[in-house]
């Protein structure tokens, strides 16, 4: 069974940094695009970031560009999001998603909630 | 940036009832457009990909059609599992733009 767990949310001032985490299994991750999705409270589903499966190909929102760092470990199957230069605008809960063919999203993690507040 | 418009917002309907949902592109995406499913706290769960390709295990009531730039998403007959709010989702463009999404809840 395919999985994706999220880790490393949590509170954040405006102006700091996190680091996200998604550990993979039950698929082969190095042959997968993966990819950030964002949802603030209430709110709609935002694509993020995408890294493809060898880490030549890194796309960013405009909403996060030249502040957050998507990279990712074959080795280990996991999926990491840095994120620095935090804003209020940023907090949402972020979901890993594999990607299949064209941008398509076909499993989830379940998501992990980042608050920045002063 | 490719923008997607989903209507209504909001549908309310009772279970047995057909529901559609529409979601129109800002541009001429082909038949690039995925439909997902979400529950409250729950992950997006992709029901329809490539506008009327049904996802595995998905039950056939779920159906999407559509192409260029106006889509659909319809459920023959309303059960209490799908009240949820859907989103459509272009994949034409790296933007991977999602829908504002359309809450559908029971009357």
């Amino acid at each position: 069974e395919e999985q994706l767990v999220e880790s490393g949310g949590g509170p954040a001032k405006p102006g700091g940094s996190l680091r996200l985490s998604c550990a993979a299994s039950g698929f082969t991750f190095s042959s997968h695009t993966m990819n950030w999705v964002r949802q603030a409270p209430g709110k709609v589903l935002e694509w993020v970031s995408s890294i493809s499966s060898n880490s030549r190909y890194i796309d960013y929102a405009d909403s996060v560009k030249g502040r957050f760092t998507v990279s990712r470990d074959n080795t280990e199957n996991s999926l990491y999001l840095q994120m620095t230069g935090l804003q209020v605008e940023d907090t949402a809960v972020y979901f890993c998603a594999k990607e299949v063919g064209a941008y398509l999203l076909d499993s989830w993690g379940q998501g992990t909630l980042v608050t920045v507040s002063s | 940036d490719i923008q997607m418009t989903q209507s209504p917002s909001t549908l309310s309907a009772s279970v047995g009832d057909r529901v559609t949902i529409t979601c129109r592109a800002s541009q001429s995406i082909s038949t690039w457009l995925a439909w997902y499913q979400q529950k409250p706290g729950k992950a997006p769960k992709l029901i329809v990909f490539k506008a009327s390709d049904l996802q595995s295990g998905v039950p056939s009531r779920f159906s999407g059609s559509g192409s260029g730039t106006e889509f659909t998403l319809t459920i023959s007959s309303l059960q209490p599992d799908d009240f949820a709010t859907y989103y459509c989702q272009q994949c034409y463009t790296y933007s991977r733009t999602f829908g504002q999404g359309t809450k559908l809840q029971i009357k």
